[in-house]
């Protein structure tokens, strides 16, 4: 596996499940990321971790609850969603140096909640 | 802070003509500059960087973009499309002290017909 990896790629539940996403990046970067991505909509940063530090929290709802075991894994949970909560959620990682901080994402993880 | 404005959220071309996608930023202080690209199903890719130096990058598949500090805009061009350009394109900004964190722009999609 190289780059970053999301799975599952597709998940449907139900507004009482409790599920999780999970993301693993192969690149040795020490920083990961949870975007939201849903139509029409820009990009919304969820969370971010810096060397397994949560150090971003963008007023996300706590019905989603983000856990970074180690610097390779990102794990988002999901319990008591809404419909409005269907979308596409993308990981990134990078590596934090001087300089620019370009992003790899994943392909993304397809929500949908009925 | 930072901002982005990508001006079109849809840009319809023939293939083989060429294209234009524009984004503007706001910034206070001196930025970096990107361009992803986001195809059907999978995640967002860097296309290009401005970092520093000239002002014009390139990306390896033919698209190039100009900063112009004076306007706060990187536009994106490609003199001549192909259907596989089809994507959603993102402009993000990311001050060059401060914050690692990159703003990203609502995309523009891009749809090339034969």
């Amino acid at each position: 596996e190289t780059g970053v990896t999301q799975t599952p790629r597709h998940l449907v539940m139900g507004m009482t499940n409790k599920k999780s996403l999970k993301c693993e990046q192969h690149l040795g970067h020490n920083a990961m990321y949870w975007y939201k991505q849903s139509a029409k909509k820009p990009l919304e940063l969820m969370f971010v971790y810096n060397f397994k530090e949560q150090t971003e929290n963008n007023s996300v709802p706590s019905r989603f609850s983000p856990e970074c075991p180690n610097s390779s894994h990102l794990f988002l949970h999901l319990h008591t969603l809404q419909p409005e909560d269907s979308a596409l959620y993308l990981c990134a990682s990078s590596q934090l140096s001087a300089g620019a901080n370009v992003l790899t994402f994943g392909a993304g993880s397809r929500l949908t909640v009925l | 802070a930072q901002s982005v404005t990508q001006l079109d959220s849809q840009v319809p071309v023939f293939e083989e003509a060429p294209v234009e996608l524009r984004c503007n930023y706001s910034s206070s202080v001196s930025v970096y500059l990107f361009w992803y690209v986001q195809y059907p199903n999978q995640g967002l890719q860097l296309l290009l960087k401005y970092l520093s130096g000239s002002t014009l990058v390139e990306s390896i598949n033919g698209f190039e973009a100009e900063f112009n500090k004076s306007q706060t805009s990187f536009h994106l061009r490609k003199p001549s499309v192909h259907i596989s350009d089809t994507a959603e394109y993102f402009c993000a900004v990311m001050a060059t002290g401060g914050s690692y964190i990159p703003t990203f722009g609502r995309g523009t999609s891009l749809i090339v017909h034969p």
